[in-house]
């Protein structure tokens, strides 16, 4: 069991908005910035979002994260074929002493 | 641009060893954290270790504390990590990743994984 929890298998249209949520609690999300992770099928993860918000270089600005409390989402806007992956959440957990990711959430674009 | 390229994995028998080794360029490999982290067959991504740029402070996660060492050459832009009393449940692909963030006595408040290697397959089984 992970221990941050994101849904299994949402999906969308192109074109269409989604949010891929990932829920923790007060020692990890609730303390700590939130990084999202896209591994297309068969290769590495790739850095999204980091800090919560922040989108590294090269990254399209129709994703987009954010943090309240102890939950996090990945919006994914203008929704591409290409979108289709898995998607990590990741924070550090002060009662683990280490990072922690959530189960992974595959994205299918129908 | 980063590369991180992991050795080849293996198929170890349970009770066996294999050591991973991570070679880094197009970067100052000793002004980074460096880390381990691995994704067993159809599962989620699961943080084994990390190093300090001087390999002074490592730490590892529960499930391979004891078991598993993390270290370094900067000599050899290199990173390794020693598996030992291999079980079943350590079968994964394991990346190496490059930690950045800030972290202090151990605790990394805010920290990404900004690149990772292609990632190299453990299998362990009788």
């Amino acid at each position: 069991q992970s221990v941050l929890t994101q849904p299994p298998s949402p999906s969308g249209t192109p074109g269409q908005r989604v949010t891929i949520s990932c829920s923790g609690s007060s020692s990890n999300i609730g303390s700590n910035t939130v990084n999202w992770y896209q591994q297309l099928p068969g290769t590495a993860p790739k850095l999204l979002i980091y800090s919560n918000d922040q989108r590294p270089s090269g990254v399209p600005d129709r994703f987009s994260g954010s943090k309240s409390g102890t939950s996090a989402s990945l919006a994914i806007s203008g929704l591409q074929s290409e979108d289709e992956a898995d998607y990590h959440c990741a924070t550090w957990d002060d009662s683990l002493n280490g990072p922690v990711f959530g189960g992974g959430t595959k994205l299918t674009v129908l | 641009q980063v590369q991180l390229v992991e050795s080849e994995g293996g198929f170890v028998k349970p009770g066996g060893s294999l050591r991973l080794s991570c070679a880094a360029s197009e970067f100052t490999f000793s002004d980074y954290y460096m880390s381990w982290i691995r994704q067993a067959p159809g599962k989620g991504l699961e943080w084994v270790s990390y190093i300090s740029g001087r390999g002074n402070t490592k730490y590892y996660a529960d499930s391979v504390k004891g078991r598993f060492t993390i270290s370094r050459d900067n000599a050899k832009n290199a990173l390794y990590l020693q598996m030992n009393s291999l079980r079943a449940e350590d079968t994964a692909v394991y990346y190496c990743a490059r930690l950045l963030g800030a972290c202090t006595s151990g605790r990394c408040s805010s920290f990404w994984f900004d690149s990772w290697g292609q990632g190299a397959l453990v299998t362990v089984s009788s």
